[in-house]
């Protein structure tokens, strides 16, 4: 069954370092999505993607953020700066259509000290 | 504002046994919703969803209910198994426009042996 992937699972990294977040969505999917979970609360949306453009981003998708499907299978979430408050659990999903099922990957858990 | 809420942060329920978790929105304007699994470790998975023109939609061993007039929306788990030990996170789509999911905080559901 097709899934959702991404790299690196764990990414410890020090304040005011760039980071990039990797994900290859399913390969048939059109719309791409980010979102984080900060530990123990709930997930929250941060961009969603289509056709080489951002459709929507949420208040916490600042200038300090940005995505990417630099080729063919992989979307990215960069950092520039990271700050202690960004560490959490960063998904990426993906959707066939823009009114289909969003699947999640298994998340990079991010680490800012 | 739209906001996504969970009536109980934890629920146990014996293993065999049927399982409610519920889910209160705010926004009548919401016209999808979906609920989702997530295991310790891993990303949101897709159980089962409804749009707002059903009040009730039925899955393997699951069912989600849905009641528009108190905006209410329920998942049954029939004879609840140790595998559906996870948290339980009901989202909904189409309020604001967009195809963002906006997340509730979730529910802990234990199954006792």
């Amino acid at each position: 069954e097709p899934e959702v992937t991404q790299t690196p699972s764990h990414q410890v990294t020090q304040m005011g370092q760039e980071v990039i977040l990797r994900c290859v969505p399913i390969s048939n999917h059109l719309y791409f999505y980010w979102y984080r979970q900060i530990l123990g609360q709930k997930v929250e949306f941060l961009v969603s993607f289509y056709n080489n453009e951002i459709s929507e981003k949420s208040e916490i998708f600042d200038d300090q953020f940005s995505v990417e499907r630099p080729d063919g299978s992989n979307f990215t979430l960069k950092i520039r700066s990271t700050k202690l408050e960004d560490s959490a659990m960063y998904f990426c999903a993906s959707s066939d259509s823009r009114s289909g099922t969003q699947y999640f990957g298994p998340g990079t858990r991010l680490l800012v000290l | 504002g739209e906001s996504v809420g969970l009536h109980l942060p934890t629920l146990s329920v014996q293993e065999g046994d049927n399982s409610i978790i519920n889910c209160a929105y705010s926004n009548s304007a919401s016209d999808y919703f979906i609920w989702y699994k997530q295991e310790s470790g891993k990303g949101p998975q897709f159980i089962i969803d409804i749009r707002s023109n059903m009040d009730k939609r039925q899955g393997q061993r699951v069912t989600v209910l849905l009641n528009k007039t108190v905006k209410h929306l329920s998942l049954q788990i029939a004879a609840t198994q140790p595998g559906d030990s996870a948290v339980y996170f009901c989202a909904e789509k189409g309020a604001g426009g967009g195809n963002k999911l906006t997340f509730g905080t979730g529910t802990q559901l234990k199954v006792e042996l």
